[in-house]
């Protein structure tokens, strides 16, 4: 049974930095691009960044470009998002989800629970 | 960017309906669209890729078509689990960007 859980999302002031996680676990974590996925409060969903099987390709939404990194470590069957210089329109519940193939622009067939980010002072 | 627009933003239906939602891509994108379910507090769930391919296990009432710029997603009668909000996605290229969702509500 494939599991994504996301952890390391909270309550986190204008202009700090947060890293998200994503533990995964009933695949083959390093045949399959990763992505993540936000959706603000009461809003849609909004692709935030993704990244290929080897870490050899990355894409990140205008948004984040330039204060959001995504890495993975294949050992680990782990994603990770480095949030920095965040703001509050990044609140949001942010979702880890798997592509259904190793490059980035694919569709996501599994989906975590989400871990919640709040920035605010 | 690719941007997605889907109509309409909301619709009520009664069990048994047909319903028909649209999604319109700001250039061609080829078949690489996408459609997911999301029901309140639940993480999205994939229905069809590639336009019109079926998702493992979801349910033959669910029929997506077009190409170009055009699609669309059908329901050919609606169960009482099928109330949700739905967004389709573009696969075409980075950003693959999500329409605003169509919130599918009982009449």
């Amino acid at each position: 049974e494939v599991q994504l859980v996301e952890s390391g999302g909270g309550l986190v002031q204008p202009g700090r930095s947060l890293r998200l996680s994503c533990a995964a676990s009933g695949f083959t974590f390093d045949d399959y691009a990763m992505h993540w996925v936000r959706q603000a409060p009461g809003k849609g969903l909004e692709w935030v960044s993704g990244i290929s099987w080897n870490s050899g390709s990355t894409g990140y939404a205008d948004s984040v470009k330039g204060r959001f990194t995504i890495s993975r470590d294949n050992a680990k069957n782990s994603l990770y998002l480095q949030m920095n210089s965040l703001r509050a329109e990044d609140t949001a519940l942010y979702y880890c989800a798997k592509g259904t193939e190793d490059i980035v622009v694919v569709p996501t067939d599994y989906w975590g629970q989400g871990t919640l980010v709040t920035v605010s002072s | 960017d690719i941007q997605m627009t889907q109509s309409p933003s909301s619709l009520s239906a009664s069990v048994g309906d047909r319903v028909t939602i649209t999604c319109r891509a700001s250039q061609s994108i080829s078949s690489y669209l996408n459609w997911y379910q999301q029901k309140p507090g639940k993480a999205p769930k994939l229905l069809i890729y590639a336009a019109s391919s079926l998702q493992s296990g979801v349910p033959s009432r669910f029929s997506g078509s077009g190409s170009g710029t055009d699609f669309t997603l059908t329901i050919s009668s609606l169960q009482p689990e099928d109330f949700a909000t739905y967004y389709c996605q573009q696969s075409y290229s980075t950003p693959p960007s999500f329409g605003q969702g169509t919130k599918l509500e009982i009449k």
